[in-house]
């Protein structure tokens, strides 16, 4: 069964452009949640998406956005980039009716913001 | 709010010594705690969890944890110490006790010398 994958791995942006970061979730997995990890604030929750609905978001500006499709594929945005967005993207996925189940991570996407 | 405080960033013990690590959480109801290791490169995976029931929790690669509710503690735990083990460490608490909104400690850093 094949993991979490998020694409890019890695880019390049400068301040004021937007970035698009795509996660693919495990198969069956119906629940995505977006993490950002720097090392100044560590693990932060973004928002997270069950069947293309954000059911929970962190505090983050709306700068952020994100969405799910019907296949569960979760896309992430941030427009207007800011050197402080530098960061890896964390996503992770976990499977419907589990109200404890594992969250399942993927290796992330890592931008830096010129 | 809840927090989560891992008191120690970084930490050193010598391959085959015992380890413990240190999280700290505030939460005013029975709290969903977790475990994640990430190495370098790579995203989180789940080491152990503790929802109800019994204080101690087995996990993956020979860790346990001890939840403590008088001291707000659940502290990770392994008897001896591979070189692999060496990456970094965070302790998280559910914010919405589903498992999916998570709030991380900072994380701390093993080191394993030989």
């Amino acid at each position: 069964k094949a993991g979490v994958t998020q694409t890019p791995r890695y880019l390049i942006k400068t301040r004021g452009q937007q970035v698009t970061l795509s996660c693919s979730p495990i198969s069956g997995h119906r629940s995505v949640s977006w993490y950002q990890q720097t090392p100044g604030q560590g693990l932060q929750f973004l928002f997270e998406y069950f069947s293309e609905t954000q059911r929970n978001k962190g505090n983050f500006p709306g700068r952020f956005s994100g969405r799910q499709f019907s296949n569960s594929r979760s896309e992430m945005n941030v427009s207007t980039l800011e050197l402080g967005d530098s960061a890896l993207y964390l996503c992770a996925s976990r499977s419907s009716g589990q109200v404890t189940g594992e969250l399942f991570f993927g290796e992330g996407s890592r931008l830096t913001v010129l | 709010a809840q927090s989560v405080t891992q008191p120690d960033i970084h930490i050193t013990v010598s391959e085959g010594a015992s380890l413990e690590l240190r999280c700290n959480y505030s939460y005013g109801a029975t709290p969903y705690l977790f475990w994640y290791v990430q190495s370098p490169g790579q995203g989180l995976q789940l080491l152990l969890k503790y929802f109800s029931g019994d204080t101690l929790v087995q996990g993956i690669k020979g860790f346990e944890a001890e939840f403590k509710r008088s001291q707000s503690s659940f502290n990770l735990r392994k008897p001896s110490v591979h070189w692999s083990d060496a990456a970094e460490y965070f302790c998280a608490v559910d914010r919405n006790q589903a498992g999916t909104a998570l709030i991380f400690g900072k994380g701390t850093t093993l080191s394993v010398s030989s």
